[in-house]
């Protein structure tokens, strides 16, 4: 079945990075992107990006800008998510999603969900 | 770039019926959404994508108890005979090219 499976739990400093993994099974991989979504503690989903594992190319969240960066081993259908200089208000769960491509190119929603990793910044 | 509306809650009754709205901005009233539930302390889990004709395409293994419908800007969600496992927070989505994706604030529904 299709499947997205995320890394573990982090716990990091201000200022730090953090790199984010999911891993995809159950589907040609090069077929679709990945968008990656967070949702802090009692708040609503936000967008922070995408990534076409066809080709490769990346649409990031403007707020994100200069921060983030996504990534894609095609070897292991495996999307990455780094995010750098961390603040405490990027306290979060993390998702990884599954993009549906039209005509190989355009964005056409997410429609499956890996089950989320935590990251808590904190000092 | 597109803006989604959602009221924040809604409530219904057990085995009763419950249409969750979402509303685009001026000048996005064709535009496609995607429909997410996530039940409390899980992930979201994508419902369906549904366009301004009203078509729908559910996910797999969705419920038929759950179906869209569309009138100018407003795109709607119907929730039949509701089951306490259909409290959760659904949230739509909706996307501008390739360069722009938005969720709602979405809306908490509470099964009474």
């Amino acid at each position: 079945q299709v499947q997205l499976v995320q890394s573990g739990a982090e716990v990091k400093k201000p200022g730090a990075s953090v790199k984010v993994s999911c891993k995809a099974s159950g589907y040609t991989f090069t077929s679709y992107g990945i968008s990656w979504v967070r949702q802090a503690p009692g708040q609503g989903l936000e967008w922070m990006g995408w990534i076409s594992a066809y080709n490769g190319n990346t649409n990031y969240a403007q707020k994100l800008q200069g921060r983030v960066t996504m990534t894609t081993d095609t070897s292991t259908s495996t999307a990455y998510m780094e995010l750098r200089s961390l603040r405490s208000d990027d306290t979060a769960v993390y998702y990884c999603a599954r993009v549906r491509l039209h005509n190989n190119y355009y964005y056409y929603g997410m429609d499956v969900w890996g089950q989320g990793t935590t990251v808590t910044v904190s000092s | 770039q597109p803006v989604l509306t959602q009221s924040s809650s809604a409530s219904a009754s057990l085995g009763s019926s419950v249409k969750l709205t979402c509303t685009l901005s001026s000048g996005h009233s064709s535009y496609i959404i995607a429909w997410h539930q996530q039940q409390p302390g899980k992930a979201p889990r994508y419902l369906m994508k549904l366009e301004g004709s009203g078509s729908y395409n559910k996910g797999s293994g969705v419920p038929d108890r759950f179906s869209g419908s569309s009138s100018g800007a407003d795109r709607y969600l119907t929730i039949s005979n509701l089951q306490s496992e259909d409290e959760a927070d659904y949230y739509c989505e909706t996307w501008d090219s390739n360069t722009h994706v938005v969720f709602g604030g979405g809306t908490k529904l509470t099964v009474l």
